[in-house]
């Protein structure tokens, strides 16, 4: 079975400054996602950036980009600039390829910014 | 466009009660999936439902159900309800349910069991 790993349970960043969130999973799958989800205080999840593992570039979203290290099955998510607005639960999740078995998350990172 | 919607927000029940939650996916989505979100499992996936058919299924007892309809609305049951039921229950809908399709999640019901 699939697992996904969040190894910091808080993280805090000054606003404007960089950081880095990291995700490890274990899959035998060959074809698959990788997603991180961001969870404000009381609001929906809203998916931030995806990664097919087919894809040897890294996926980036404006100030969000992962490192996706396929040998090693570490997906980090760096958020640079860091804004008030970033403050949220993160969640790293992954996928089968073909939607099945759904997605396996990770415990969260709850990510404080600091004003 | 409007985006998932999940009704009720909040629940109480008791032990015992059963209880039924209704999602209503973003339209010309067919694909409708069940999460349960606690404090101390996180996140989990319950069931898939694409095109009235229950597609995957997560590792739930069989308390927990599920349908959809031909307008891809979906519920999901839980009969004989527990403590440990309490939890924040997500639903998310896409396009055909693959993850080259963007996923996208309800506010959530938050159901409380006394």
């Amino acid at each position: 079975a699939q697992t996904v790993t969040q190894s910091q349970p808080e993280m805090s960043v000054q606003e404007a400054e960089t950081v880095t969130l990291s995700c490890t999973y274990d899959t035998s799958e060959s074809d698959y996602y990788l997603f991180w989800y961001k969870q404000p205080p009381s609001r929906q999840m809203i998916l931030v950036i995806r990664q097919e593992a087919y894809k040897q570039q890294n996926a980036t979203e404006n100030r969000f980009s992962v490192n996706f290290q396929k040998a090693a099955k570490s997906f980090s998510l760096k958020i640079s600039d860091s804004q008030l607005g970033d403050a949220a639960m993160y969640f790293c999740a992954y996928g089968k390829g073909g939607g099945a078995d759904g997605l396996t998350f990770g415990k969260g990172t709850h990510l404080i910014i600091q004003p | 466009k409007a985006g998932v919607t999940q009704t009720p927000r909040y629940l109480i029940k008791t032990r015992g009660q059963q209880v039924t939650l209704s999602c209503s996916p973003i339209s010309g989505h067919r694909s409708v999936s069940w999460y349960q979100q606690t404090p101390g499992q996180g996140l989990q996936f319950l069931f898939e439902y694409f095109s009235e058919t229950q597609r995957n299924k997560g590792n739930f007892p069989g308390r927990f159900s599920g349908r959809q309809f031909s307008n891809s609305r979906s519920e999901m049951n839980v009969s004989t309800l527990e403590l440990g039921d309490s939890a924040l229950y997500l639903c998310a809908s896409s396009l055909q349910g693959l993850f080259s399709d963007e996923q996208f999640f309800g506010p959530g019901t938050r159901l409380t069991v006394l």
